[in-house]
């Protein structure tokens, strides 16, 4: 299994343009996440997936959409970038038996806005 | 969500043990203690989840008191490559996906 993949590594935009930034995961996982991470801070959660076709808001959603097509993928898509959204991007995904929270994360995806 | 609350950092020698404890105090019922590890540059890693008393793993040892508003991870006998910043959460299981991570702990270890 490859895991937590995300697409891309790096990525700079200028601001005002929009992209999508991709995550797939190949263990059948059907619990997703969008987490940013700015400089010597903690995780914040950005908007995260119980299944298909289910998504919900998490601490900082402004100026991010989100949709869940499949089981495995989970693209997270800025609007209109602006430099506030400079940061490290990491998707997770996890499964859920009885009583564990365990989320695996992906390598991240280093983002810089102009 | 319980809002946790952990040292900014901890220094170590090898070979010593760690131990970090995190504050939880308005712990609810439901609520698990889930601890991540997280290198630089990389995405955090599962360490270990309890709910009381202690568990144990090859990794670490998760100490639950009976009130739940603390807990302490305790790393054994650390290396060099222990060296890394450590989160504690704390969620439900039975509503997924709300998780609140704090700022961690760097945990510093030295020769």
């Amino acid at each position: 299994n490859a895991g937590v993949t995300q697409t891309p590594k790096f990525q700079v935009l200028k601001t005002g343009q929009s992209m999508t930034l991709q995550c797939a995961q190949d263990m059948n996982h059907e619990y997703m996440s969008w987490y940013r991470q700015d400089p010597g801070m903690g995780l914040r959660l950005i908007h995260y997936s119980v299944g298909a076709g289910i998504t919900d808001q998490g601490e900082v959603p402004n100026g991010y959409n989100v949709s869940r097509s499949t089981t495995e993928d989970f693209p997270l898509r800025l609007l209109s970038a602006a430099p506030s959204q400079t940061s490290v991007y990491f998707c997770a995904s996890s499964y859920k038996p009885d009583s564990y929270n365990e989320q695996f994360f992906g390598p991240g995806t280093r983002l810089t806005v102009l | 969500l319980a809002k946790t609350t952990q040292p900014i950092s901890m220094d170590s020698y090898e070979g010593q043990e760690v131990n970090i404890t995190c504050s939880h105090n308005n712990i609810a019922t439901n609520d698990y203690i889930t601890w991540y590890q997280q290198f630089p540059s990389q995405g955090p890693r599962f360490i270990i989840q309890g709910y009381k008393t202690k568990v144990t793993n090859e990794v670490a040892s998760l100490f639950i008191p009976a009130d739940r508003k603390s807990s302490t991870l305790s790393l054994p006998r650390v290396s060099l490559s222990d060296t890394a910043v450590y989160y504690c959460l704390v969620a439900p299981t039975d509503s997924w996906g709300k998780f609140q991570f704090g700022a961690g702990t760097q945990v510093v270890v030295t020769p």
